[in-house]
């Protein structure tokens, strides 16, 4: 049973679309996660969020954005979709001690 | 640095134990953890070890820890092919970063 959801599982776009990947969490946990994952498997921590309003890039530089508004939600945006950007997007939360990810999202950016 | 290393492939025969092996450098470490990944999901958490542990059973799963060697292993009994996954070694540290390796694709053959 899933506790953190993400939408959309695939997503194959144009370049210079508008995108958002939306992650929920149903936890409460404060702490969430973005990850990007090429097919060489290496996850890249790209942003990071430890409470409400609060917001941090993470380790790989990345054109997204994200927001947190809410404590459930976390979502990221890319302004102008790039075939760069294409990769598999995790989102992920924790109270502290451990990391419950979501399915991810497969973007494929033609 | 906060590095964490893991070879990028395994390969075994039904029925054979894997280890997977796991090195990190930083010492502050908290929590220790495996996770196992497979095509086309998000990070399943298989199984974790506190620090202060050495060993830790949990069914087919062995996980073994030498701190002073900054060394951690995943001992999977009698492999199956529903084995076939990548798995990734994650540490927790004191300031509650979470590093990952670069994840260990097991290939389990019949």
């Amino acid at each position: 049973e899933a506790d953190i959801y993400q939408t959309p599982r695939y997503l194959v776009i144009g370049t210079g679309k508008k995108i958002t990947l939306e992650c929920s969490q149903t936890m409460g946990h404060d702490k969430m996660y973005w990850y990007q994952q090429d097919p060489g498997m290496e996850l890249h921590l790209i942003h990071y969020s430890y409470g409400v309003n609060s917001t941090e890039k993470g380790d790989l530089s990345s054109e997204s954005t994200v927001s947190r508004i809410r404590t459930e939600h976390f979502p990221l945006t890319l302004e102008s979709a790039r075939p760069s950007h294409t990769s598999q997007y995790l989102c992920a939360s924790s109270a502290g001690y451990g990391y419950t990810f979501g399915s991810g999202t497969r973007l494929t950016v033609v | 640095g906060e590095d964490v290393e893991q070879s990028l492939f395994l390969s075994v025969r039904e029925g054979d134990s894997s280890v997977i092996n796991c090195t990190y450098t930083d010492s502050s470490s908290t929590y220790l953890y495996w996770y196992k990944q497979e095509p086309g999901a998000g990070l399943q958490l298989l199984t974790y070890i506190f620090s202060n542990m050495d060993m830790k059973q949990d069914q087919r799963l062995t996980v073994l820890l030498n701190k002073k060697d900054k060394h951690l292993s995943l001992r999977i009994a009698d492999t199956q092919t529903g084995d076939s996954a990548i798995y990734f070694c994650a540490v927790l540290y004191n300031n509650n970063d979470m590093r990952f390796g670069a994840g260990t694709r097991l290939t389990v053959k019949p």
